[in-house]
Order: structure tokens, then C-alpha cells, then sequence
């Protein structure tokens, strides 16, 4: 079974911390990716890595940043926490390769910024 | 950018009925599709790959995808108030990395 693990369930922080988020796959996957997910607006790609020390930007990366330093983990940072970064944050990987293979997801972080 | 549509519901049916799930997808490249049953709180859980037009069939899930008119579409036989979730669409980029998500279809089966 594909297991995919983050730090927390729960996080309360306050504005202007940083904070990290950490993601630990056990599948041997080349991709990682983080998402956050709000009401209304679906699930939104912040960074995706398809090897170690490589990332790409997605569709919302400011005020994030991610670093990959092995394989299995892979790590949102969050510069300065703000309000409007309160979230459940999802961590998924996969496979790799020219052809997406299926993105298998991590239990997710509540992310409360007060 | 890249759209995934579906209706975001709610979808009710009663409990022995078939739940019949919506997406559609605006990238003609694209070559996977997948769909993820989401309990509220929870994080996505895989239910099915299709990857050729036609029907995929396991255990009480049908995935049907005709590319032709950019449409996948999940099936839900025999449907229990356990299905009760927002079920996600996704659909690769060609060559990319990422897939593009749908913002689900939230589905309730009544007793």
C-alpha cells in the first residue's frame, strides 16, 4: 500500500511565523506535489517536484516556498504565515515519467493562521 | 489554463439507486483520467484510472471516457449512504507533471 504521511493533522500559528509542513512518501516516487484546498475553490497546485532538488512553481506559489532534499520528503515552507493562509494543505506523489501516473494523497494539514 | 468542469452538485439519490457523475475537460492532450471519492474533512482517496475510451468497470464503479467529446463520467451502482462524498474529476497535462483538478460533485445518498 502506497502510504503518504504528513507532520500534522492540525496546526495553529500566528501571523508573521514560518512555519513547515513535511511530507514523506514510501513509495519511491519521482513527483511530489503540494495543494491547498478552501471551500469553493477546489484544490490548487503551490509546487511540485519531479526530482530531488527540482521544483516548478504551480498555479499559486507566492508566499510559499518547497525544498526537496531527499526522495521520500518533501517540504512547504511558509515565508511569513498570513490570514489568508488558512488552509487544509494536501500533500500527494507518484509515479513520474512523460505521462502523469496517479497522484496518491497524504491525510492533509488544517492550517489555522490567527 | 486548463478546465475540469463539473456540477457541483448536490447530487441525491436514494440508497440501491445509480449515481451517475459528470466531468468534463477542455485539454485534448490529455491522456489519464482519473477519479477521487472525498469524505468531508478527509483528504482524496483514488477510485479509478481510465486511460482508453470505453468503459472501466470495478465493483460497483463504472469510469467512462470518450475523448472524442472530452467527457469522463463516473458510475455508481447500487449506491449506499456510505458513497455520500465530493467526488473529484482529474485529468493529466500531456507531458506535464500535474493534474488538473475539477472542483467535485458533491453526491448524497438517502436512506
Amino acid at each position: 500500500d502506497v502510504k503518504v504521511t504528513q507532520s500534522s493533522r492540525y496546526l495553529v500559528k500566528r501571523t508573521g511565523e514560518k512555519v513547515f509542513l513535511e511530507c514523506v512518501q514510501d513509495m519511491d516516487h519521482e513527483n511530489m506535489f503540494w495543494y491547498r484546498q478552501d471551500p469553493g475553490l477546489g484544490l490548487r497546485l503551490i509546487y511540485f517536484s519531479y526530482d530531488v532538488k527540482m521544483k516548478e512553481k504551480g498555479d499559486i506559489p507566492e508566499g510559499y516556498s518547497v525544498s526537496r532534499e531527499k526522495k521520500e520528503r518533501f517540504s512547504l515552507i511558509l515565508e511569513s504565515a498570513s490570514t489568508n493562509q488558512t488552509s487544509m494543505y494536501l500533500c500527494a506523489s507518484g509515479g513520474g515519467g512523460a505521462v502523469q501516473d496517479t497522484q496518491y494523497f497524504g491525510p492533509g494539514t488544517r492550517l489555522t493562521v490567527l | 489554463q486548463k478546465e475540469v468542469e463539473q456540477n457541483s452538485g448536490p447530487l441525491s439519490v436514494p440508497e440501491g439507486a445509480i449515481a451517475s457523475l459528470n466531468c468534463t475537460y477542455s485539454d485534448r492532450g490529455s491522456q489519464s483520467f482519473f477519479w477521487y471519492r472525498q469524505y468531508s474533512g478527509k483528504s482524496p482517496e483514488l477510485i479509478m484510472s481510465i486511460y482508453s475510451n470505453g468503459d472501466k468497470e470495478d465493483g460497483r464503479f463504472t469510469a467512462q471516457l470518450n475523448k472524442a467529446s472530452q467527457y469522463v463520467s463516473l458510475l455508481i451502482r447500487d449506491s449506499q449512504p456510505s458513497d455520500s462524498a465530493t467526488y473529484l474529476c482529474a485529468v493529466n497535462e500531456l507531458f506535464g507533471y500535474a493534474l488538473n483538478f475539477g472542483k467535485g460533485t458533491s453526491l448524497l445518498v438517502t436512506p
